[in-house]
């Protein structure tokens, strides 16, 4: 069976460039959830979706920061403008109502 | 509010031997539940094992087992035998429904090194 899907996997850019990141799923799955992890902050929830629909996004950093889910196969985490602080892995996870979250392998990006 | 501690920034344990990794949480909602994770250098982030707050016995996968004493609120990770390769970041979540409607709540993660 496929895991979570994301891509890049490095992505490595100059700062006020817009970045997408995209994750796929695993089929069935109706939670997704975007985390962003550096060594600073450690592991930090994002945005998480339930059925599609945005549930919690207090931990998006600011406007900058936009993510959607279109159908339950595909979500997409934007960054526009991207700066230096940025710069971290991005996990995409997803569940099946309250079971463990199964992570994608991560993005990681640069801003130059 | 809901919350995860794991009090142990890191570990050397020598080969072969059991490893204990500490956590505790606190939540007021009756049905939770509980995760470890384990991140190695490469970065993946690996579901280990989960334990539901009703669940009568402690939960084991292979090596890995989980200590869960729910009076003192700790759920312990404790991989039995353990090996080179179970090296890595360790983390426990909690996910409690009415608390974090569904969020799974992380702690700061205990880093174990396996000395040969």
């Amino acid at each position: 069976d496929a895991g979570v899907i994301q891509s890049p996997r490095h992505e490595v850019t100059e700062m006020g460039q817009e970045v997408t990141l995209r994750c796929k799923p695993i089929s069935g799955h109706n939670s997704l959830f975007w985390y962003r992890q550096t060594m600073m902050r450690g592991l930090e929830l994002l945005i998480y979706f339930n059925n599609n629909v945005p549930i919690d996004d207090s931990g998006m950093p600011e406007d900058r920061f936009s993510a959607k889910m279109p159908n339950a196969s595909f979500s997409t985490l934007k960054i526009q403008p991207s700066e230096p602080r940025d710069s971290a892995v991005y996990f995409c996870a997803s569940s099946l109502y309250t079971g463990e979250l199964f992570f994608g392998e991560g993005s990681r990006l640069t801003v130059l | 509010a809901q919350k995860i501690t794991q009090t142990q920034p890191g570990m050397f344990v020598q080969e072969k031997e059991a490893v204990t990794l500490d956590c505790t949480y606190d939540t007021s909602d009756p049905s939770y539940g509980l995760f470890w994770y384990k991140q190695p250098s490469s970065g993946e982030m690996i579901f280990l094992i989960y334990q539901g707050s009703y669940d009568q016995q402690n939960a084991t996968e292979g090596r890995y087992s989980l200590n869960f004493q729910k009076a003192r609120k700790s759920a312990n990770l404790v991989i039995s035998a353990s090996q080179l390769g179970d090296s890595a970041m360790y983390f426990c979540a909690m996910r409690a429904p009415m608390d974090s409607n569904y969020q799974l709540i992380w702690g700061a993660g205990t880093k174990l090194i396996i000395k040969p």
